[in-house]
């Protein structure tokens, strides 16, 4: 089974700043990630596949980086409504994983 | 509009059996994998199955496996997971999704919950 690791558990930051999202491989998982939003009470949202292509609707202050072991999801400027959980997930091998969350919080 | 509505959650007895369903619309759903997805409560997301097109293909999480079964009808438009010797750590809400992109998960159903407690 591949682990993902996902770094730091919390980020406390301010709206206007810039988020840095990390997300670990245990083996390559070549560019087969993605990385979801969820807010509470909410199903999660697709925002990035394939590691760097954003889903549909998705705004462009999102962008996702990375392959093989190590990823990355930026959002370059956050808004109040990016204030959520952020879990990355790979679709390179079975049983499908998810990384156990990033939480994006108000500082 | 691809909408995804999940049923038959409840309360159920440890050791006993649940059969949840999921009625997909919005989308050609013989086209398309279909999934569950749980998360349990403050917790993060666990994949629990996922089935081919036409069904002949299923995968299981191995904290499921031999105790779950995912099937479909495409006749229904219609994804089920039938769940037998249930226990306390199943508790969770059970998403049904599905992807344009195999493997990803780009549509989720609001999802039913299931309570697993004497």
């Amino acid at each position: 089974e591949i682990v993902l690791t996902q770094s730091p558990a919390t980020l406390s930051l301010s709206p206007g700043e810039r988020a840095t999202l990390s997300c670990r491989a245990s083996q390559s998982v070549s560019s087969y990630l993605a990385w979801y939003q969820q807010k509470p009470g909410q199903a999660p949202r697709l925002l990035i596949y394939d590691a760097s292509n954003r889903a549909t609707g998705i705004p462009a202050r999102f962008s996702g980086s990375g392959s093989g072991t190590d990823f990355t999801l930026t959002i370059s400027s956050l808004e109040s409504e990016d204030f959520a959980v952020y879990y990355c997930q790979q679709r390179s091998n079975w049983p499908r994983t998810f990384g156990g969350g990033t939480k994006v919080e108000i500082k | 509009e691809v909408q995804l509505l999940e049923s038959g959650g409840g309360l159920v007895q440890p050791g006993g059996s649940l059969r949840l369903s999921c009625a997909a619309s919005g989308l050609t759903f013989s086209s398309y994998a279909m999934s569950w997805v749980r998360q349990a409560p403050e917790k993060g997301l666990e994949w629990v199955s996922t089935i081919g097109l036409s069904g002949g293909s299923t995968y299981y999480a191995d904290s499921v496996k031999g105790r779950f079964t995912i099937s479909r009808d495409n006749s229904k438009s219609t994804l089920y997971l039938q769940m037998n010797s249930l226990r306390a750590e199943d508790t969770a809400v059970y998403c049904c999704a599905v992807g344009a992109t195999a493997g990803y998960f780009g549509y989720w159903g609001q999802g039913t919950l299931v309570t697993v407690s004497s």
